[in-house]
């Protein structure tokens, strides 16, 4: 079946630190990737997205590439700031006719000054 | 431009009580979505309506759960009656388009306890 895993959190950094959050999926036929982010006490917002392989996504300093022969779609940032503590959801669709959602278990980002 | 809205943001029922969410999408988009989030797992699709049809209701407990799209705008999913592993929160979101690599934006969510 279709399925996300993403690496367990949380993630504890300190400012100005290197990120990396990894995604890999297992899909039928040619998903679209995305990373949603959850701020506390906020909804999911739309992070960046990859509709096909090789493409990057990129939004506020966070990049992801869609590496078909790996299957993955890694998150990365190159100085993080307290203000990316967050929970960081991978995601993908994989049909035409329907764009459902399927998410990965989140990984939480603690950034510490 | 208004962002999906839902409400009540928290419900506190005792289990077999019935509960129901609203949600209002953004203006102009067709599909619209409910998903439940429970604590420490990602969302999970319940159901998705097009307009006022349904495209995907295949993980939707319909011995318990229903849920309407009056119009094509505004949703109630429903519980009745509720359980406690429905303890979770209710997302709405909504679309301009139902196809694959559309951007989707979501509400607040509802956040229920059942006791």
């Amino acid at each position: 079946g279709n399925s996300v895993t993403q690496m367990e959190g949380p993630v504890t950094l300190s400012e100005e630190a290197f990120l990396t959050i990894n995604c890999t999926y297992t899909a039928t036929g040619y998903p679209s990737l995305f990373w949603y982010v959850q701020y506390p006490g906020e909804g999911l917002q739309l992070l960046l997205k990859a509709t096909k392989a090789d493409d990057k996504g990129s939004n506020k300093g966070f990049e992801a590439t869609y590496r078909k022969e790996t299957t993955s779609f890694h998150l990365e940032k190159g100085s993080v700031q307290v203000s990316d503590s967050a929970v960081y959801f991978c995601a993908l669709t994989v049909s035409y006719n329907t764009d459902k959602l399927i998410f990965g278990t989140g990984t939480r980002l603690q950034v510490f000054p | 431009e208004a962002g999906v809205a839902q409400s009540p943001r928290y419900k506190i029922i005792e289990k077999r009580q019935s509960v129901a969410f609203w949600c209002n999408p953004i203006s102009g988009h067709a599909t619209l979505y409910w998903y439940q989030q429970i604590l420490g797992q990602g969302p999970k699709l319940l159901i998705q309506f097009q307009n006022n049809g349904v495209v995907d209701d295949s993980q939707l407990p319909k011995d318990r759960f229903s849920a309407e799209r009056l119009k094509g705008v505004d949703s109630t999913l429903k519980i009745q009656p509720a359980k406690l592993e429905d303890s979770a929160v209710y997302l709405c979101a909504s679309s301009q388009s139902g196809i694959q690599g559309a951007t989707q934006y979501f509400g607040p969510g509802t956040r229920l306890l059942v006791l």
